[in-house]
């Protein structure tokens, strides 16, 4: 399984944007970026994922570099709501479904 | 529309027992996920069942078992406990093999 790097925590202001970027240097072709966050006492919760092209959401934009060797997750007005675990995962293009989660990213959001 | 449960919410064991959690997947899911997560880890993933069967097996010892019912509810179940298994045990609902999980609040297991 592909492995990602993330910081492992990051702070934001309210109603700024956030960045949190993650490095994937070795992604294969068929391997999905997807980012999954975590709030205090929750179960994870998706967020959002891309192949090769940028994505965008209500929760979220997804850009991913060009060689897909990274990306990066943005958060366009950071809310209090917003402070949880970021996790950058890859999934597989065949038939697997399992997530392989790191320690992700702690984002704390300052009022 | 009702999101995943998962039953019971909090459970204390004593080592060397057997334990039974309980899961019902988001509405119109077929595909059950379970995972363990340790304190200020990330979720590991254990197994995954789909049309009745495990489909998928994560790193875990043959005392994880699990199954899943016609009704695409799901159990899974420990035998013979250890410390070690302290974790919260969190399901996971998709449509398919491919879509986004939709996970539980999960079960806190404490085993003393």
């Amino acid at each position: 399984d592909a492995k990602t790097t993330q910081p492992n925590s990051m702070e934001s202001n309210e109603e700024e944007p956030v960045h949190l970027p993650c490095n994937h240097s070795t992604i294969s072709g068929t391997d999905y970026i997807h980012w999954y966050r975590q709030l205090p006492s929750q179960g994870p919760e998706y967020v959002i994922h891309g192949l090769t092209s940028n994505v965008n959401n209500r929760m979220a934009s997804l850009a991913i570099a060009e060689d897909r060797k990274s990306s990066t997750l943005i958060l366009h007005r950071a809310t209090l709501r917003d402070a949880a675990v970021y996790y950058c995962i890859l999934r597989g293009g065949g038939a697997t479904n399992k997530l392989i989660f790191g320690t992700g990213t702690l984002l704390a959001v300052q009022p | 529309d009702a999101g995943v449960t998962q039953s019971p919410t909090h459970l204390i064991k004593t080592r060397g027992q057997q334990v039974t959690l309980r899961c019902s997947p988001k509405s119109g899911h077929d595909t059950v996920s379970w995972y363990q997560q340790a304190l200020g880890q990330g979720p590991q993933f254990i197994f995954q069942y789909y049309e009745e069967e495990e489909r998928q097996r994560g790193n875990f010892p043959d005392r994880f078992s699990g199954h899943q019912f016609p009704n695409y509810s799901s159990e899974l179940n420990v035998n013979a406990l250890l410390l070690g298994d302290s974790a919260l045990y969190l399901c996971a609902s998709s449509l398919g093999g491919y879509r986004e999980q939709y996970f539980g609040p999960g079960t806190r297991l404490t085993v003393t």
